[in-house]
């Protein structure tokens, strides 16, 4: 079965940097988009990125151009978000999807806070 | 950006009743491929969101036949046709048609 496991959130300072990682299994990696979407506390949900199969195509909303790149790892079935100057604003539960039109596998998320 | 509104926003809700959400977009939604990418999504309390329904009217494997989708243009329809008590949660549709994509404020139902 289709599997999505975020990992690497946690407490940072604003300006500060993280790196999520997403692990994907049960489904055939390289065939497919993928995506970052977060939600901050109590909030809806924002689309922040996807990125095409082979890695190249990626696109970022206005709110983290810039400061996010997203990339992955095909041979390890993994994706992964590079989060810097990060800002109170970024604060958030970050999920990784599946194909960016149709969002339909999810993973638990992982929290990110950004705090002095 | 294309704005996607939702109606009502707190639904309560009677076990065994139906119950309806209207989620109106700014924009309509044909992609150029012919699809209209209008989803629907369920987040239980303390869960990742969960797909019930995709491009209007399919239903996710899983989903229980009360939940059907309906629509078309800018006008969208998730129903149920007789509630029960997992289906407390807050239901989102979203447009996948134009960049960025975009949620809408999500509709609480509670009973």
């Amino acid at each position: 079965q289709v599997q999505l496991v975020e990992s690497g959130g946690g407490l940072v300072k604003p300006g500060g940097s993280l790196r999520l990682s997403c692990a994907a299994s049960g489904f055939t990696f390289s065939d497919h988009y993928m995506t970052w979407i977060r939600q901050a506390p109590g909030r809806g949900l924002e689309w922040i990125s996807y990125i095409g199969p082979s890695g190249t195509g990626t696109v970022y909303a206005d709110s983290v151009k810039g400061r996010f790149t997203v990339s992955r790892d095909n041979a390890k079935n993994s994706l992964y978000l590079q989060m810097d100057s990060l800002r109170a604003e970024d604060t958030a539960v970050y999920y990784c999807t599946r194909n960016p039109r149709l969002a339909d596998y999810w993973g638990q998320g992982t929290l990110v806070c950004v705090s002095s | 950006d294309v704005v996607m509104t939702q109606s009502p926003l707190s639904l309560p809700v009677t076990l065994g009743q139906p119950a309806s959400i209207s989620c109106r977009s700014s924009q309509g939604l044909v992609y150029s491929d012919g699809n209209t990418y209008l989803n629907w999504f369920q987040q239980r309390p303390g869960q990742s969101p969960r797909r019930l329904i995709y491009k209007v009217s399919n239903r996710d494997s899983g989903v229980p036949d009360r939940f059907s989708g309906s629509g078309s243009g800018t006008d969208f329809t998730l129903k149920i046709s007789r509630v029960e008590a997992e289906d407390v949660g807050i239901y989102y549709c979203m447009q996948g048609t134009h960049w960025p994509f975009t949620f809408g404020p999500g509709t609480k139902v509670d009973l």
